[in-house]
């Protein structure tokens, strides 16, 4: 089974709201992304999770806050987001980050649309 | 720095006709490369990958890519296009030899006609 889960599949909300991305994956990953799609362009990273400790944060905003509370698990937290920031987020999973042969699976993303 | 670059931004073909999606890449060592797919609405779907074992890489649904270091290309293809096969292609490369973030290419749209 190589699937990735990603609730909900459509979101939409206010500047002032707060709200939860989640991402999930039962195939033993200790690794795990989320990527930003925007329309007609390639994914862009934003963090890198790494045995449940953030490795790489690609100098996301600080309205943007992910969190990995087991091997299973990653949220990423909105708060204050802005019109531009409506897009496609996109979770990845894959056994480690440090061996090059490993493979990164995708869910199917959420589609955020920030009013 | 690692890179790739896709050469077409969109290629149509005929379905029953052959797809090439061209792809270049730079890299300072041997690098991994991948193409994912993306279905309309859809995630990522990997098609294929070259991590350093046979140049000839055979993927699902009767993709396969080959890699030409003398090129610098990982072109995908396929002998015989199908309806479903319409969709956004993305070549990847792997951003340095000790992790696995990526860099993607700017994709390629694949139509496909009746």
């Amino acid at each position: 089974d190589t699937e990735v889960t990603q609730t909900p599949k459509h979101l939409v909300m206010g500047m002032t709201n707060k709200k939860s991305l989640k991402c999930e994956q039962h195939m033993g990953h200790r690794a795990m992304y989320w990527y930003k799609q925007k329309a007609k362009k390639p994914p862009e990273l934003m963090f890198v999770y790494s045995y449940e400790k953030l490795s790489i944060n690609e100098s996301v905003p600080s309205r943007f806050s992910p969190e990995c509370p087991n091997s299973s698990l990653l949220n990423l937290h909105l708060h204050a987001l802005q019109p531009e920031d409506s897009a496609l987020y996109l979770c990845a999973s894959s056994r480690t980050v440090g061996v090059n042969t490993d493979t990164q699976y995708f869910g199917p993303g959420t589609r955020l649309t920030v009013l | 720095a690692q890179s790739v670059t896709q050469l077409d931004s969109h290629v149509s073909v005929s379905e029953g006709t052959p797809v090439l999606l061209r792809c270049n890449y730079s890299s300072s060592y041997s690098p991994s490369l991948f193409w994912y797919v993306q279905h309309p609405n859809k995630g990522l779907q990997l098609l294929l990958k070259y991590t350093s074992a046979a140049t000839l890489v055979k993927g699902i649904n009767g993709f396969e890519a080959e890699f030409k270091k003398s090129e610098t290309s990982f072109h995908l293809t396929k002998p015989s296009a199908h309806m479903s096969d319409a969709a956004e292609y993305f070549c990847v490369v792997r951003k340095n030899q000790a992790g696995t973030a990526l860099i993607f290419g700017k994709g390629t749209t694949l139509s496909v006609s009746s």
